[in-house]
């Protein structure tokens, strides 16, 4: 059982906005701004798509978003597009022994 | 262009050891925090190692004792010492790059992976 709990999948059709939600604690999420998110194509290692929360990397397109509220971060992506269906997976600083902990990760299907 | 390379993978016995390697190149690995990351056939993520800048290493609590993490500076080349392999660390490993923006709890680059498995 993963540290973070991810939907095992979300769905949404080209054009539309869809929301992963990352659940955690105080420990991990809720405790600090330490939240990355991660994509992954089937068989490819993960890309990451934005960190410490809201934090978007040099080429990531600016329609993947990130926040937070309370134990619960979320990442955003809006104008849905084919090439956007692969897994997600959300990640936290922990303060406990762990260090970083995943989310059991969530599959997005563009219908 | 930042890459990183894994080798070392393959099929070994339940008790046996294995050497992970992760070459890199166009950013210096000792100047870097420097992570491996495995992945369980359909499964999820799990951290495994970590290795500062200044030479502290951190592991989690299911490979401690067993997995040892070093850097060789001359080879800009991270590794992963594997030992009492169980079927459970059966995975695809990836070593990992943290970004740069402090405390760095992210990985910015990763390794294509190289696939452990552990089976008699």
């Amino acid at each position: 059982q993963s540290a973070l709990t991810q939907p095992a999948s979300v769905s949404g059709s080209p054009g539309q906005s869809i929301t992963i939600s990352c659940t955690g604690t105080s420990s991990d999420v809720g405790g600090y701004n330490y939240v990355s998110w991660y994509q992954q194509h089937p068989g490819k290692a993960p890309k990451l798509m934005i960190y410490d929360v809201s934090n978007r990397p040099s080429g990531v397109s600016n329609r993947f978003s990130g926040s937070k509220s309370g134990n619960t971060a979320s990442l955003t992506i809006s104008g849905l597009q084919a090439e956007d269906e692969a897994d997600y997976y959300c990640s936290s600083y922990t303060s406990s022994s762990t260090y970083v902990v995943f989310g059991g990760g969530t599959k997005l299907t563009v219908l | 262009e930042v890459q990183l390379v894994e080798s070392g993978g393959g099929l070994v016995q339940p008790g046996g050891s294995l050497r992970l390697s992760c070459a890199a190149s166009g950013f210096t690995v000792s100047s870097n925090y420097m992570s491996w990351v495995r992945q369980a056939p359909g499964k999820g993520l799990e951290w495994v190692s970590v290795i500062y800048s200044g030479g502290s290493t951190y592991y989690a609590d299911s490979v401690k004792g067993r997995f040892t993490i070093s850097r060789d500076n001359s080879k800009n080349t991270l590794y992963l010492q594997m030992n009492s392999l169980r079927a459970e660390d059966t995975a695809v490993y990836y070593c990992a790059r943290q970004g740069s923006s402090w405390p760095k709890y992210y990985f910015d680059y990763w390794g294509q992976g190289t696939l452990v498995t552990v089976s008699s």
